[in-house]
């Protein structure tokens, strides 16, 4: 079946960059999403790529697909306080409709 | 705000006990899915209806159940509780089930079971 990894924290200075990173098993993907989820609130779609894309940028987020090894990144720029969250990467795959499977998470925590 | 309403926002029960969430889609949305996320198992895919009918089912337990009525609202039902149900329930909805259409998630519902 499909498994989707992530590591689990992540720790960084207030404008710096942050890169979150995310594995998958399944060759058959057809979309890869990063969704955000804050306390207390529901997941927030940040952004989403296409299987057969490379990279797709949307003003401070950038992410990143090597289709080959099955790697799939997120780089926030200028990294904000109010980016602490959690970050989910998530999958779609052929034939599973639009169900999504997701990673395991990343809390992102942003430093003064 | 994304449209998507859940209720309610917090439940304490018992074990061996029965309870409804529910969830209003965002208006025009025809397809509701169920999420569960707990500790042990993360975030996991329970159903998916589509204007009223099951399109997909995923580790949902035999003691859960869901419907989605005319209105297009949903339910989801779990029943003979136990402590390991303990978890934030989330409903997402989307205009269709296409591959591909965004999913829209509501703020879930977080069920403590005691």
């Amino acid at each position: 079946g499909e498994d989707v990894e992530q590591s689990l924290f992540l720790s960084v200075r207030e404008g710096d960059s942050s890169v979150i990173n995310c594995t998958y098993t399944d060759s058959s993907s057809t979309y890869l999403y990063w969704y955000k989820q804050e306390p207390g609130a529901g997941l927030q779609l940040l952004t989403y790529i296409f299987s057969n894309m490379d990279m797709k940028q949307d003003q401070r987020l950038t992410v990143l697909l090597n289709k080959k090894d099955k790697h799939l990144s997120l780089r926030i720029a200028d990294t904000q306080t109010g980016d602490s969250a959690i970050y989910f990467c998530a999958e779609t795959f052929t034939g599973g409709g639009n169900k999504l499977t997701f990673g395991t998470g990343t809390q992102l925590k942003v430093e003064l | 705000d994304s449209g998507v309403t859940q209720t309610p926002k917090h439940l304490i029960t018992a074990t061996g006990q029965r309870v409804t969430l529910r969830c209003s889609p965002r208006s025009g949305d025809l397809s509701v899915y169920w999420y569960q996320q707990s500790l042990d198992q993360g975030l996991q895919f329970l159903i998916h209806y589509y204007n009223g009918e099951e399109r997909a089912k995923g580790n949902i337990l035999e003691r859960f159940s869901a419907q989605q009525f005319p209105d297009l609202h949903s339910e989801l039902n779990l029943s003979s509780l136990e402590l390991g149900d303990s978890a934030l329930y989330f409903c997402a909805s989307s205009v269709d089930g296409g591959v591909g259409t965004e999913a829209f998630f509501g703020q879930g519902t977080r069920l403590t079971v005691v």
